[in-house]
């Protein structure tokens, strides 16, 4: 069955300073999520990509679909203490409506 | 405001106990829901898609007469953990979409604790 990889699983980063989160898939997707969790929340739709090599941005958040829609990667600028959590990518293969959560990155931030 | 609403958010209960969870669809129908299961620091992990007005789809593993769910209407379905046991503990969070290739609401989750 398909598969989502995401690395890395932690991410401690200095406040101000940039970090990226990447998902690959075993099998070319119809579209690509991100989402959010929070602490002891629930995960939080951020974006959806779904044209080959897409690139949407977010304010600080910057997401980018690969050209063969497998592979996709968040980067973070300038990290405050409020993008502390869990960023999930979830892939949608073709001809299926499921989702495949790749295992997210825990980011913690030191001020 | 919410999209989805999910309860109860938190239950403890004893071994044996059957727990119903309920999600609902606040102001879109939705044909499918999705139930998930996540451990702590891991990942979510699909457990099953409920259809409205027949069975559910379960994955791999996951015991179809454990986890009973019902779909009996565009904007609620129910989860019941039955004759639950303490490997059953984990946070249970289901999800919506107004189309099925639409990004997913979720509810708050459920906490399920057994004693």
């Amino acid at each position: 069955g398909q598969q989502v990889m995401q690395i890395p699983q932690y991410q401690h980063v200095q406040e101000g300073e940039d970090f990226t989160t990447y998902c690959n898939s075993s099998t070319t997707l119809s579209n690509i999520q991100w989402y959010k969790q929070r602490p002891g929340g629930h995960p939080v739709f951020l974006i959806q990509l779904v044209k080959s090599g897409e690139v949407k941005k977010q304010k600080r958040l910057t997401f980018q679909f690969g050209e063969a829609k497998k592979n996709s990667s968040l980067h973070i600028t300038a990290t405050q203490t409020t993008d502390v959590g869990t960023y999930f990518c979830a892939g949608q293969p073709l001809n299926d409506y499921k989702l495949s959560f790749g295992a997210g990155t825990t980011v913690t931030v030191r001020a | 405001g919410a999209v989805v609403s999910q309860h109860p958010s938190r239950v403890i209960c004893k071994s044996g106990t059957s727990v119903k969870i309920e999600c609902r669809s606040l102001d879109f129908q939705a044909t499918t829901m999705f139930w998930y299961r996540q451990f702590p620091k891991q990942s979510l992990m699909l457990m099953a898609t409920s259809n409205e007005g027949s069975k559910a789809t379960y994955e791999q593993g996951v015991e179809k007469d454990k986890f009973l769910i019902n779909h009996a209407s565009l904007t609620l379905s129910t989860l019941t953990v039955t004759s639950a046991h303490p490997e059953d503990s984990s946070f249970y969070i289901c999800s919506a979409g107004r189309a099925n290739n639409q990004p997913q609401h979720f509810g708050d989750g459920t906490r399920l604790s057994i004693l």
